[in-house]
């Protein structure tokens, strides 16, 4: 069993429709993360948050937008996305944000935009 | 800027057998962590090992270990007495220090492991 939940696991919507992604960690940790995974490419870190403030923007279009509401919860509310942004969305925590620290990941929300 | 490198796309090795992936890195600083994470299947991003650049010691997690040569910029993992259950994405991460928590990936190795 994953500490750290994300759902939905898959997702299928319009360039139209607006969306949110959840994640939800169980480890008490106080650093949230938000990485996008393509084909062929590297992870890409997205956003970070720490202690429910964002400490990172990684020049993410405005059409993705997070959310931390506390140290358990991360969100990615998306509208207007492009079918490029079709891809799979990890979500990740860390106890702390200190570099070295170990980053624990979800599964993964499967985003595919039409 | 840094960048990790992962040049080999697909591996295979028997079961039992021993398998050495391969990472190189580059960074103008001295201070990192360096990372192995396993993604299986089911997509999860699983850290199998870490070391730390200051360390000269490879660090070792029962049948995992790594050869981390920080001259050459590399940190290969070996996988021994390799089980079905290792067939997965490798990648090869580092974090610098000052630079908060952000990893910076490699591409990934796909790992098969054969009856």
């Amino acid at each position: 069993e994953t500490g750290v939940t994300q759902t939905p696991r898959h997702l299928v919507m319009g360039m139209t429709n607006k969306k949110s992604l959840k994640c939800e960690q169980h480890l008490g940790h106080n650093a949230m993360y938000w990485y996008k995974q393509s084909a062929k490419k590297p992870l890409e870190l997205m956003f970070v948050y720490s202690l429910e403030e964002r400490v990172e923007n990684n020049s993410v279009p405005s059409r993705f937008s997070p959310e931390c509401p506390n140290s358990s919860h991360l969100f990615l509310h998306l509208h207007t996305l492009q079918p490029e942004d079709s891809a799979l969305y990890l979500c990740a925590s860390s106890l702390g944000q200190g570099y070295g620290n170990t980053i624990y990941f979800g599964e993964g929300s499967w985003l595919t935009v039409v | 800027a840094q960048t990790v490198t992962q040049s080999q796309p697909e591996m295979s090795v028997q079961e039992a057998e021993t398998v050495t992936l391969s990472c190189t890195y580059d960074t103008s600083e001295n201070n990192y962590y360096l990372f192995w994470y396993k993604q299986p299947p089911s997509r999860q991003m699983i850290l199998v090992i870490r070391q730390e650049a200051y360390k000269q010691q490879n660090a070792t997690e029962n049948r995992f270990s790594v050869n981390f040569q920080k001259a050459a910029k590399s940190f290969s993992l070996k996988i021994s007495d390799s089980q079905l259950g290792d067939t997965a994405m490798y990648f090869c991460a580092f974090v610098i220090t000052g630079g908060g928590n952000k990893l910076t990936f490699g591409t990934g190795t796909q790992l098969k492991v054969e009856l």
